[in-house]
């Protein structure tokens, strides 16, 4: 079945570090894939996705690109700031029923 | 536009009690969720409705019940609180279109405690 794997957390990181958290998946077919991003005490937001392979996401910094021949969509930033602690998720879209398989979630800790 | 809200933001039960979760969105979409999130399992899908008239079960329906008589509201019963349902809560809203997934809104959330 579709499944999602990110690596564990929390990562912690100082500020002006380069950044990237790692997330792999399992679908059959052509996923859509998404980075949410949840800062302490919000909901989860939209940071960046991609539909198709060789697709790039990009938004405030952060960039992932969709790499169907390693089944990844890994997190990447050049020059983190302490405001990018949060916990981020990976997210694949597939199948008929337009539900998100969602990764377990990495905690980011940036130290000034 | 307020997105989507979720009431209340906190709420202490006794083992037994039943509530219900408020959730509205105001942006006409289609498909609602709702989710539980626990530490180090990211989120469940408890329920979801494509529609008003129309849900179905996710990954951790039991002990929840909904209904969607609106396209805007989507509330959560809990039927006979446990321990075990001890967790944050989020509602989800997003458009529907054939083929395609798009970005989920999501509510600010509700920390409920059971006893």
């Amino acid at each position: 079945g579709n499944s999602v794997t990110q690596m564990e957390g929390p990562v912690t990181l100082s500020e002006e570090a380069f950044l990237t958290i790692n997330c792999t998946y399992t679908a059959t077919g052509y996923p859509s894939l998404f980075w949410y991003v949840q800062y302490p005490g919000e909901g989860l937001q939209l940071l960046l996705k991609a539909t198709k392979a060789d697709d790039k996401g990009s938004n405030k910094g952060f960039e992932a690109t969709y790499r169907k021949e390693t089944t990844s969509f890994h997190l990447e930033k050049g020059s983190v700031q302490v405001s990018d602690s949060a916990v981020y998720f990976c997210a694949l879209g597939a199948g008929s029923n337009y539900q998100l398989i969602w990764g377990a979630g990495t905690k980011l800790i940036i130290k000034p | 536009n307020a997105g989507v809200t979720q009431t209340p933001k906190f709420q202490v039960l006794k083992t037994g009690q039943s509530m219900t979760l408020q959730c509205a969105q105001d942006m006409n979409h289609e498909y609602m969720s709702w989710y539980r999130q626990d530490p180090g399992m990211g989120l469940r899908l408890i329920h979801y409705s494509v529609g008003a008239g129309i849900t179905d079960q996710g990954e951790v329906p039991n002990g929840y019940n909904v209904s969607r008589s609106t396209t805007e509201d989507f509330p959560l019963r809990l039927l006979s609180a446990a321990p075990s349902q001890t967790s944050v809560y989020f509602c989800a809203s997003s458009y529907q279109a054939s083929g395609t997934y798009n970005e989920q809104f999501f509510g600010p959330g509700t920390r409920l405690t059971v006893l």
